[in-house]
């Protein structure tokens, strides 16, 4: 079945520095593409999606882009804050309902 | 005020017991969710809701069981709470259209001990 692989954490940054999470899914079909993030003690909400190939998703400094050929959604942002710390989950839905998730990557960005 | 509302936040319970977790929105869709988060597995499917009457099984339903009782209201019970559905569990909305994605609540901590 479809399925969602990130990369493991935690990721330690500094502030300002450059930030790469990888996600890597497979499906049988064109799912749409979403990077959720989870606060302490808060639900997860969506930070940007991507519904076809080719696609740019971007919120708040964060860029993600749909990548078929290499089946990527990576997640990335020029230069992090310390209110980025958090964990980052990749995403796909699958058909109408269904919306598998990665095992989430925690960031902490340090002063 | 919250669009989905969890009640309640935290609750500690005995095996065995029977617990409801209860949840709210006032976005007005119609998809509901329940899910479960335990760390390193990320976010597992339990229950899903299109609507009041459409009520569908998970991956991991075993031992859960659902209630819509209005548009608005989705709760999740455990008939008979064991150690190992200690877990955060988020409830989630999403409306119709095939792109969109989900909002969700705050998530309720269960331990069972």
């Amino acid at each position: 079945g479809d399925s969602v692989t990130q990369m493991e954490g935690p990721v330690t940054l500094s502030e300002e520095a450059f930030l790469t999470i990888n996600c890597t899914y497979t499906a049988t079909g064109y799912p749409s593409l979403f990077w959720y993030v989870q606060y302490p003690g808060e639900g997860l909400q969506l930070l940007l999606k991507a519904t076809k190939a080719d696609d740019k998703g971007s919120n708040k400094g964060f860029e993600a882009t749909y990548r078929k050929e290499t089946t990527s959604f990576h997640l990335e942002k020029g230069s992090v804050q310390v209110s980025d710390s958090a964990v980052y989950f990749c995403a796909l839905r699958e058909g109408t309902y269904k919306y598998i998730f990665g095992t989430g990557t925690r960031l902490k960005v340090l002063a | 005020d919250a669009d989905v509302t969890q009640t309640p936040r935290n609750r500690i319970t005995k095996t065995g017991k029977r617990i409801m977790l209860e949840c709210s929105q006032t976005k007005g869709h119609d998809r509901m969710y329940w899910y479960r988060q335990d760390p390193g597995l990320g976010l597992r499917l339990i229950y899903y809701s299109f609507d009041v009457k459409d009520i569908n099984k998970g991956e991991i339903s075993d031992g859960y069981s659902v209630s819509r009782q209005a548009q608005a209201k989705f709760s999740l019970s455990l008939e008979s709470a064991i150690p190992n559905q200690t877990a955060l569990y988020f409830c989630a909305t999403a409306p119709s259209a095939s792109t969109d994605t989900q909002y969700f609540g705050p998530g309720t901590r269960l331990t069972v001990l």
